[in-house]
């Protein structure tokens, strides 16, 4: 039972356009989000975050969107550069005492030069 | 300014012997989760520790893996009696609390274990 899922494991983009990356979820006791990216052999580096009270973050170049009616959130870069390749990972935790993340299972940006 | 650290990075181990894994925490963080990427999966929630205490451990296996974090010195994942399964990479991470939902978590770079 897969309560956030990724359904496009790959994307790829052409440098100087919008990537939007897509994540959905099932449990509506999920109240923060966060986008982390990850290259090969390294950690998931945290990326932007979105608490459940707001339907936009923005970080230079990254804006995370949530919709909550729908129970969807996605991640735009742009404009996207080719050291954005890596895969993106959606996670959310439910308020309480853990922070126990759960996350979907990555998307691979690809942004071609 | 040293982020999540953890050692090693990769462990080679045969069938039936012990792997640790150590995860010192970010400075001035004092909780410490520990997660499992398998190979062609997302991350996998494992273990949530404070210094001394165990406040969630919903995502371990029930036999072979532990966790502790003691009040000195890094956080262990141990694990005995290894089996091929068990290869996956392991990352650790840390906040500074754990209760306040907006808290954002810090991963350090895994621990890649191959049995063999």
């Amino acid at each position: 039972d897969q309560q956030v899922k990724q359904n496009s494991p790959s994307l790829s983009v052409q440098e100087g356009r919008i990537s939007i990356l897509n994540c959905d979820y099932t449990n509506s006791m999920f109240d923060y989000f966060l986008w982390y990216k990850k290259y090969p052999a390294e950690g998931p580096t945290f990326l932007i975050s979105i608490s459940s009270i707001k339907d936009k973050n923005e970080d230079g170049r990254f804006t995370v969107f949530l919709n909550k009616s729908a129970k969807h959130l996605s991640l735009h870069i742009v404009p996207s550069q080719p050291g954005d390749s890596a895969v993106y990972f959606c996670a959310a935790s439910a308020g309480g005492s853990a922070r126990q993340l759960t996350f979907g299972s990555g998307t691979q940006l690809t942004v071609l030069p | 300014n040293a982020g999540v650290m953890q050692n090693p990075r990769h462990l080679v181990r045969r069938r039936g012997q012990e792997a640790r894994l150590r995860c010192s925490p970010m400075k001035g963080h004092s909780h410490v989760y520990w997660y499992r990427q398998l190979p062609e999966e997302g991350l996998k929630f494992m273990v949530y520790l404070q210094k001394e205490n165990i406040i969630d451990e919903s995502g371990m296996p029930k036999e072979r893996f532990s966790a502790e974090f003691p009040k000195e010195g890094p956080s262990i994942l141990r694990i005995q009696q290894v089996v091929r399964g068990d290869s996956a990479a392991y990352f650790c991470a840390s906040s500074p609390t754990g209760r306040q939902s907006g808290n954002t978590i810090y991963f350090g770079e895994g621990s890649w274990l191959t049995v063999v």
